[in-house]
């Protein structure tokens, strides 16, 4: 079994800032099957990258997504307020535990 | 527009079954492999099953294989969870998401609340 290990677990900035988060697997997977998703408070998960790099439809393009092997990231380039939300990434029927973006 | 609709949740006693359903709309439903996701009160999304697009094919989570058993009727456009011998770790929010491409899960229900207590 896969282990999808998220990093930081929280992350505390302010809007306009750029984010950074990981997503470490516990052994090499292909860069087709990771993607990422976002989930609001009182509202299910939506899909915002997957095969690693590919914007779901609909997702703005300041979200971008990288990395290959074992290690990948999400990237905010410019935080708005809606963005403050919890992350996960996910390779089919497995979840990182999720990283929490809250407002500085 | 694609719509998944759970339904079927409640306060069920340790031991007790509980039937799951998810209504779809806005798309071929028999094109797609369907997902059942849940969400433990404050904890991260955990896979419970999945099954193929003509029902022929099914997986279940270690946590829930011998008591649950996901279904679907593409006639009526609805994907089910039975779900026996309820437990109290079985608590959570379930969500219906439709298997999208890459194997990620492009669209999900609003999920139904599961409580197992006695």
């Amino acid at each position: 079994e896969i282990v999808l290990t998220q990093s930081p677990g929280t992350l505390s900035l302010s809007p306009g800032e750029r984010a950074t988060l990981s997503c470490r697997a516990s052994q090499s997977i292909s860069s087709s099957y990771l993607a990422w998703c976002q989930q609001k408070p009182g509202q299910a998960p939506r899909l915002l990258i997957y095969g690693a790099s590919r914007r779901a439809t609909g997702i703005p393009d300041r979200f971008s997504g990288s990395g290959s092997g074992t290690d990948f990231t999400l990237t905010i380039s410019r935080l708005e307020p809606e963005d403050f939300a919890v992350y996960y990434c996910q390779q089919y029927g497995n979840f990182g535990q999720g990283t929490k973006l809250e407002i500085k | 527009e694609v719509q998944l609709v759970e339904s079927g949740g409640g306060l069920v006693q340790p031991g007790g079954s509980l039937r799951l359903s998810c209504a779809a709309s806005g798309f071929t439903f028999s094109s797609y492999w369907m997902h059942w996701v849940r969400q433990a009160p404050g904890k991260g999304l955990v896979w419970v099953s999945h099954i193929n697009t003509d029902g022929s094919s099914t997986t279940y989570a270690d946590s829930v294989k011998g008591r649950f058993t996901i279904s679907r009727d593409n006639a009526k456009n609805t994907l089910f969870l039975q779900m026996n011998s309820l437990r109290a770790e079985d608590t959570a929010v379930y969500y219906c998401a439709r298997g999208g491409t890459s194997g990620s899960y492009d669209y999900w229900g609003q999920g139904t609340l599961v409580t197992v207590s006695s």
